[in-house]
């Protein structure tokens, strides 16, 4: 199972909004509606963001937004600020009933 | 406030076994099925192996299949990774997971342990 695909780094401004591709295939993110976001700060463990597409976990910030279009799902950042600065990855299930993360996209915010 | 705490990890050579424990508190373990997670040193996510809440089904990746095998124990709240075989591409965090629904057996993860770093080097 290959890695989704998604942008090695972003950046943005704060208060700007940013937006994080996701790319599988019909066999994952073109698939099913089970897609997950996560934010990872150095030497921590991943934090769930969004999962099934669109839904926010509470206590998440609803600047933080989900979509999915065929095989490419995305995750925007509105009102950026220092604090989000991160790595995020996406995540999908799959037909061969695994699971399948991308490889991570930096995010700075300048 | 549910808690995962792994042990287990430390430095073994190429070929050798290693057993991964994760504690579970703070929720009805028998209810919810959980994973093991991966990083290499300085990469991105890898998802390792996962198992449903009644223990009946087990998944993973291709990259463990017949090397790793994944277990619970309800009479301890703990889940278990046993790693034979082990490689130098195995060097990495582990990380177990609560899967973030009851009806999920595989799909997002609303918690993580804080990770136990396994090294396979001679």
């Amino acid at each position: 199972q290959s890695a989704l695909t998604q942008p090695a780094s972003v950046s943005g401004s704060p208060g700007q909004s940013i937006t994080i591709s996701c790319t599988g295939t019909s066999s994952d993110v073109g698939l099913y509606k089970y897609v997950s976001w996560y934010q990872q700060h150095p030497g921590k463990a991943p934090k769930l963001m969004i999962y099934d597409v669109s839904n926010r976990p509470s206590g998440v910030s609803n600047r933080f937004s989900g979509s999915k279009s065929d095989n490419t799902a995305s995750l925007t950042i509105s009102g950026l600020q220092a604090e989000d600065e991160a790595d995020y990855y996406c995540s999908s299930y799959t037909n061969a009933v695994t699971l399948v993360f991308g490889g991570g996209t930096k995010l700075t915010v300048l | 406030e549910v808690q995962l705490l792994e042990s287990g990890g430390g430095l073994v050579q190429p070929g050798g076994s290693l057993r991964l424990s994760c504690v579970a508190s703070g929720f009805t373990f028998r209810t919810y099925a959980m994973s093991w997670v991966r990083q290499a040193p300085g990469k991105g996510l890898e998802w390792v192996s996962g198992i449903r809440g009644g223990g009946d089904s087990t998944y993973y990746a291709d990259s463990v299949k017949g090397r790793f095998t994944i277990s619970r124990d309800y009479s301890k709240n703990t889940l278990y990774l046993q790693m034979n075989s082990l490689r130098a591409e195995d060097t990495a965090v582990y990380y177990c997971a609560k899967e973030g629904e009851i009806r999920y057996g595989l799909n997002y993860f609303d918690y993580w342990g804080q990770g136990t770093l396994v090294t396979v080097s001679s």
